[in-house]
């Protein structure tokens, strides 16, 4: 699996546009970008997927290199709530066995 | 249509005791994940069930531990003569059989609320 790098942490204030980007230089041609989102204390929550160019749903948009080596997640206007751990995970879409191992993630704190 | 339920959500055991923690995954779901968090720390991938199978269990360690999926109730994670570094949270995921549900186009894993286990 495709080794990912991310930034330990990020502090934000309300209503800015957030991008975490992530780091891929292994991801493999079957691979895809995935990003989950951890509140304190609750599992994990899938946000968005993407292969290449961009992605877009009602949480947030994945932008993706023509080389794949990277992707951005962007969180538009951020609030409190978003306040939260970003995993980027990069795999095959298995339909259904993903045997990943999250890392540490990003930590966003978002600031009133 | 519930979601992936884990039990205790709290759980406190002295060292050498046992610990049995239990997952039902969501409704038509037939795959079962097991990971461990220890704190400051990612999601580790400890075992991938079905159904009364293990698919991969290279992220259990290998004494104390053991998973199962039995065909009736709920998956569950038994930690043998727990010890004070098994202190974590156990969260447990569940996703559709494969091609089956929009979900299992992106390979999603929908986590339960996970169970916290504190050894003394």
């Amino acid at each position: 699996l495709a080794k990912t790098t991310q930034p330990i942490s990020m502090d934000s204030y309300e209503g800015q546009e957030v991008n975490i980007t992530c780091s891929h230089n292994n991801i493999a041609t079957n691979d895809y970008i995935t990003w989950y989102q951890q509140f304190p204390s609750q599992g994990p929550r899938f946000i968005i997927q993407g292969y290449k160019t961009k992605v877009t749903n009602e949480v947030a948009s994945l932008f993706i290199p023509a080389d794949r080596k990277s992707s951005t997640l962007s969180l538009p206007r951020v609030s409190l709530s978003d306040t939260a751990v970003y995993y980027c995970l990069v795999g095959p879409n298995s339909g259904g066995y993903q045997k990943v191992t999250f890392g540490t993630g990003t930590k966003l704190q978002v600031i009133p | 249509n519930a979601g992936v339920m884990q039990n205790p959500r709290h759980l406190v055991r002295r060292r050498g005791q046992e610990a049995r923690l239990r997952c039902s995954p969501m409704k038509g779901h037939s795959h079962v994940y097991w990971y461990r968090q220890l704190p400051e720390e990612g999601l580790k991938f400890m075992v991938y069930l079905q159904k009364e199978n293990i698919i991969d269990e290279s992220g259990m360690p290998k004494e104390r531990f053991s998973a199962e999926f039995p065909k009736e109730g709920p998956s569950i994670l038994r930690i043998q003569q727990v010890v004070r570094g098994d202190s974590a949270a156990y969260f447990c995921a569940s996703s559709p059989p494969r091609g089956q549900g929009k979900e299992a186009g992106t390979g999603e894993l929908f986590f339960g609320e996970g169970s916290r286990l504190t050894v003394l």
